[in-house]
C-alpha cells in the first residue's frame, strides 16, 4: 500500500538555523500531499498541501515541492524561530478510494534561543 | 472556539473494561475520523465515517468500534480494554476525501493499567 518515510526522528537546531526535513513516500497514483504541525498538547494542524508534482506549497515561511522523479516532498524554512518547535507530520492521500490519509512517524523539531 | 472538541481529555482504564472516547464537531463536516498516536508510528486511522449511522474500518480496527449517531458525533468503543490500547487518541473532521484538510481535536490521552 501507500507509504510515507521521515526517518529523522528529531532535528535540533538554534534560531535562525535553516530547516530541512526528510520525506520520501510510495505510491501507484499521483499524490495529494500535506504537512501537518503538531504543537504540544494540540492535535495536528495542516501546514500546507500540494497536489501537483513540481508544484511549491508555501505557508509561514515554510515551503515544500513535491518531486515525482525522486518520490521526496522535502519541508523547509529559511531560518527558523524557537516558536516553530513541534512534530511536523509528511502524509498522503492514499491512492486506492482516497478516503484516508497516510501519515508519516513525524519528526520531532527542537529550537533553541 | 474549538470547531472539535474531545472527551474525556485523560483516562485511566482497567484492563478488561469499557471505554468509550466522545468527540462532537461543530464544521458541518460530513468525515469524521478516529486515529491512535504512539511513539514512532505517527498517527494510524482506527475508524472514520462519512455518514450519520454509518461506519468504515480504517487500518486498525481490531479491538475497537465506533458510533456515529449524528452528523456531529462520533465515538470510539474500547469493549475490553487492553495494554496495548494505551495511546493517545485524536479525533478529526473533514468536509470530503483524504483530499481535504483534516480538523484534529486536542485529543484523548488514554492509559489502560
Amino acid at each position: 500500500g501507500d507509504s510515507v518515510t521521515q526517518k529523522q526522528g528529531q532535528v535540533t537546531l538554534s534560531e535562525d538555523d535553516f530547516l530541512f526535513i526528510n520525506c520520501t513516500y510510495s505510491t501507484t497514483t499521483y499524490p495529494t500531499l500535506f504537512w501537518y504541525v503538531q504543537y504540544p498538547g494540540q492535535g495536528p494542524q495542516l501546514l500546507l498541501k500540494v497536489t501537483t508534482a513540481n508544484n511549491k506549497g508555501i505557508s509561514r515561511g515554510f515551503e515544500a515541492t513535491y518531486d515525482k522523479g525522486t518520490t521526496s516532498f522535502h519541508l523547509q524554512k529559511a531560518s527558523v524561530q524557537e516558536s516553530d518547535s513541534a512534530v511536523y507530520f509528511c502524509a498522503l492521500v492514499d491512492g486506492t478510494g482516497g478516503y484516508k490519509v497516510v501519515f508519516g512517524s513525524g519528526t520531532r523539531l527542537l529550537v533553541s534561543p | 472556539e474549538a470547531a472539535v472538541t474531545q472527551s474525556p481529555r485523560s483516562k485511566v482504564a482497567v484492563t478488561g473494561g469499557k471505554v468509550t472516547l466522545s468527540c462532537h464537531q461543530t464544521n458541518n463536516h460530513d468525515y469524521m475520523y478516529w486515529y491512535r498516536q504512539d511513539t514512532g508510528h505517527g498517527l494510524r486511522l482506527i475508524h472514520y465515517s462519512y455518514v450519520a449511522d454509518s461506519t468504515e474500518k480504517g487500518d486498525i480496527p481490531d479491538g475497537y468500534k465506533a458510533s456515529r449517531p449524528s452528523q456531529e458525533n462520533f465515538s470510539l468503543i474500547l469493549e475490553l480494554a487492553s495494554l496495548s490500547q494505551t495511546a493517545v487518541y485524536f479525533c478529526a473532521s473533514s468536509d470530503g476525501l483524504g483530499y481535504a484538510e483534516q480538523f484534529f481535536g486536542p485529543g484523548t490521552r488514554l492509559t489502560v493499567l
